[in-house]
């Protein structure tokens, strides 16, 4: 098993441009989510999937759109970047029943000039 | 809205000596509190986590308690080593919409002088 695959690893953007960022799982984990990483405040939730076609908001969704066709992807899509989106991006996924932690992919950096 | 709280942000040890970071949560619906590690350039890793059910978990040098009375949490690890310096983050997990919606703490980075 891959686990969790995020790519690409390191991206720069320039502002008002859009991008997708991929994540794939092929642990069959139900539960997906992403979030963003910034110095000195943690890890926050941006949107999460209980499952392929359900998709709900996290803490900071604004300026950021996602989708679950499938249950192994679950791409995020920046629509606008804007330099306050410059962040590590994760994404993680968890078995069904969602009662254990999350594993992580790799992270993507993502600078906006 | 659902809000874990940790501390410290930064807490500096000698090697052999414990460390302790608290967490506390705002949803009394929570029922799984995972704490992750994750180096510097690195991704979170799981380290140990509790159930509600439960009010203690021991693995080896690390420890976890539960006081869902008071809704807090901490992270014990003793007899600290230089390569347990590393960003730990608290979490819990919001069971009232049984969504697998997972909120962190803020972090507490962990020095172990050697």
């Amino acid at each position: 098993n891959a686990g969790v695959t995020q790519t690409p690893k390191f991206q720069v953007l320039k502002t008002g441009q859009s991008m997708t960022l991929q994540c794939a799982q092929d642990m069959n984990h139900e539960y997906m989510s992403w979030y963003r990483q910034d110095p000195g405040m943690g890890l926050r939730l941006i949107h999460y999937s209980v499952g392929a076609g359900i998709t709900d908001q996290g803490e900071v969704p604004n300026g950021y759109n996602v989708s679950r066709s499938t249950t192994e992807d679950f791409p995020l899509r920046l629509l606008s970047a804007a330099p306050s989106q410059t962040s590590v991006y994760f994404c993680a996924s968890s078995p069904p029943d969602g009662i254990y932690g999350y594993t992580f992919g790799s992270g993507t950096r993502l600078t906006v000039v | 809205g659902e809000n874990v709280e940790q501390h410290p942000s930064t807490l500096s040890v000698q090697e052999g000596d414990s460390a302790v970071i608290k967490c506390t949560y705002s949803d009394s619906a929570s029922n799984y509190f995972p704490w992750y590690k994750q180096e510097l350039g690195k991704r979170p890793q799981l380290i140990i986590d509790i159930r509600s059910n439960v009010g203690e978990k021991k693995d080896q040098r690390i420890a976890v308690t539960l006081n869902k009375t008071a809704k807090h949490f901490s992270l014990h690890i003793t007899e600290t080593q230089p390569e347990d310096s590393a960003v730990y983050f608290c979490a819990a997990k919001i069971a009232s919409s049984n969504t697998g919606k997972l909120i962190f703490g803020q972090g507490t980075t962990l020095q172990v002088k050697p």
